[in-house]
């Protein structure tokens, strides 16, 4: 079946833009996350949507980041008045979750980069 | 503070060499995930851990979860060049948002 996909793959972009990157979780998964990771480091949490619940913002650096899954399906991350230092890989990753487990599916990731 | 204290966070050594990589907390867990993340890709799934005391073998990956369910460790035999890598481990608590370490970069040299 098909995984998690991102798109764009690849961004680049100009300081003061804004950016979106779509994120399609796998179907029937009720849990979405965003990360960032910069090069070499580790995953650095955005936000969390789960199922109809509010979601887990407390992540986001800045105001200038924004996130919102319409249907319980499909995610966009909402970059504004993009910085040099929002560049990174940004991942999504989707779940299934029950009380036992809750494994992450990652996608390929979006590598944005600002100049 | 982090919830969870990976160590060490970087790791050279040859071919052949054996290691083990530490995943550390003062919070007891119901389950605890390690994965594997390859340069350029996303992260995946190697184990999940969910009593204390188990131990999982994955070919040369062997993994135990502590008895107190608090830390876990992955011990690589005879390690390869396929094996680099960032080691991240996770833990949820059931419908809680899952939480990761900062990771183990491992580089193993031909």
């Amino acid at each position: 079946g098909a995984g998690v996909s991102q798109s764009p793959s690849n961004k680049v972009t100009e300081k003061g833009k804004d950016v979106e990157l779509r994120c399609d979780p796998i179907s029937g998964h009720t849990a979405l996350y965003w990360y960032r990771q910069s090069l070499g480091q580790g995953l650095e949490f955005l936000i969390y949507f789960q199922g109809n619940s509010a979601p887990d913002k407390s992540g986001l650096p800045s105001d200038r980041f924004s996130a919102e899954r319409t249907g319980g399906s499909v995610s966009t991350l909402t970059i504004q008045r993009t910085q040099q230092e929002d560049s990174a890989v940004y991942l999504c990753a989707s779940s299934l979750v029950s009380l036992t487990t809750d494994t992450q599916y990652f996608g390929p990731g979006t590598r944005l980069t600002v100049l | 503070t982090q919830l969870l204290e990976q160590s060490p966070q970087f790791l050279s050594i040859q071919e052949g060499e054996n290691l083990t990589v530490y995943c550390n907390s003062s919070s007891v867990f119901s389950s605890l995930q390690w994965y594997r993340q390859e340069p350029g890709e996303g992260p995946v799934l190697l184990v999940t851990v969910v009593t204390g005391g188990e131990v999982k073998k994955l070919k040369r990956l062997t993994f135990q979860f502590g008895d107190a369910r608090k830390d876990s460790s992955l011990h690589i035999t005879a390690a390869q060049p396929g094996d680099t890598g960032l080691y991240l481990c996770a833990v949820s608590g059931g419908y809680q948002k899952v939480t990761f370490g900062i990771g183990t970069k491992l580089q193993v040299i031909p």
